[in-house]
């Protein structure tokens, strides 16, 4: 039973659209994360939230945007997709102090063509 | 982030015990060791963590060195579901960034 979600689960789009993929939790987790991941590849840390207002970019540099104005959404927007940028997209949360880890959605797999 | 070494692949049969191991030679002593596990067009889910002491839940138990520079996840009875990437993963106490590396991909022969 997913405590987060993500929307869609696949999506094809033209080059030069605008995309926005969207995630969202129910568990009031502070912390929330966007991984990319190619198929067979590692994950790389895109983007990251402390809270509502907050958002850092990861290890991995990426021509996509993020914003946290709720706390339980953190959708992540192409201004203008490309090729290279087709990949499987994964959220994640994490409560602040919880030591246990994250729980992640079942990704959105993204083709640009 | 300090990193850890997992073998790429390793192969076991049904319902026989699995040892995936994990060098982390560069812990620090305030990192934990997590192992999160990702099933195929799935994101990852997390498996069990630990500090110093080895740890069991209804998934799998941790065995970590005394050292800490090398830990070992054990799958008592592995089934075909078990087959994923499986990571291990050192958490800095006071950051919440993850890395991830290439993890070890799990192949469960019936």
């Amino acid at each position: 039973e997913a405590d987060i979600y993500q929307t869609p689960r696949y999506l094809v789009i033209g080059t030069g659209k605008k995309i926005t993929l969207e995630c969202s939790q129910t568990m009031g987790h502070d912390k929330m994360y966007w991984y990319q991941q190619d198929p067979g590849m590692e994950l790389h840390l895109i983007h990251y939230s402390y809270g509502v207002n907050s958002t850092e970019k990861g290890d991995l540099s990426s021509e996509s945007t993020v914003s946290r104005i709720r706390t339980e959404h953190f959708p992540l927007t192409l201004e203008s997709a490309r090729p290279s940028h087709t990949s499987q997209y994964l959220c994640a949360s994490s409560e602040y102090f919880r030591l246990r880890g994250y729980t992640f959605g079942s990704g959105t797999r993204l083709t640009v063509v | 982030d300090a990193k850890t070494t997992q073998p790429n692949s390793m192969e076991s049969n049904e319902e026989e015990p699995v040892h995936l191991p994990c060098n982390h030679s560069t812990i620090s002593g305030t990192d934990y060791i997590h192992w999160y596990r990702q099933l195929p067009s799935q994101g990852p889910e997390y498996v069990i963590h630990g500090l110093t002491s080895n740890v069991n839940n209804r998934m799998a138990s941790l065995a970590i060195a005394e050292d800490r520079k090398s830990s070992t996840l054990i799958l008592h009875r592995a089934t075909l579901r078990d087959a994923a990437v499986y990571y291990c993963i050192l958490r800095e106490t006071n950051f919440n960034k993850f890395y991830f590396g290439s993890g070890t991909k799990l192949n469960v022969k019936p």
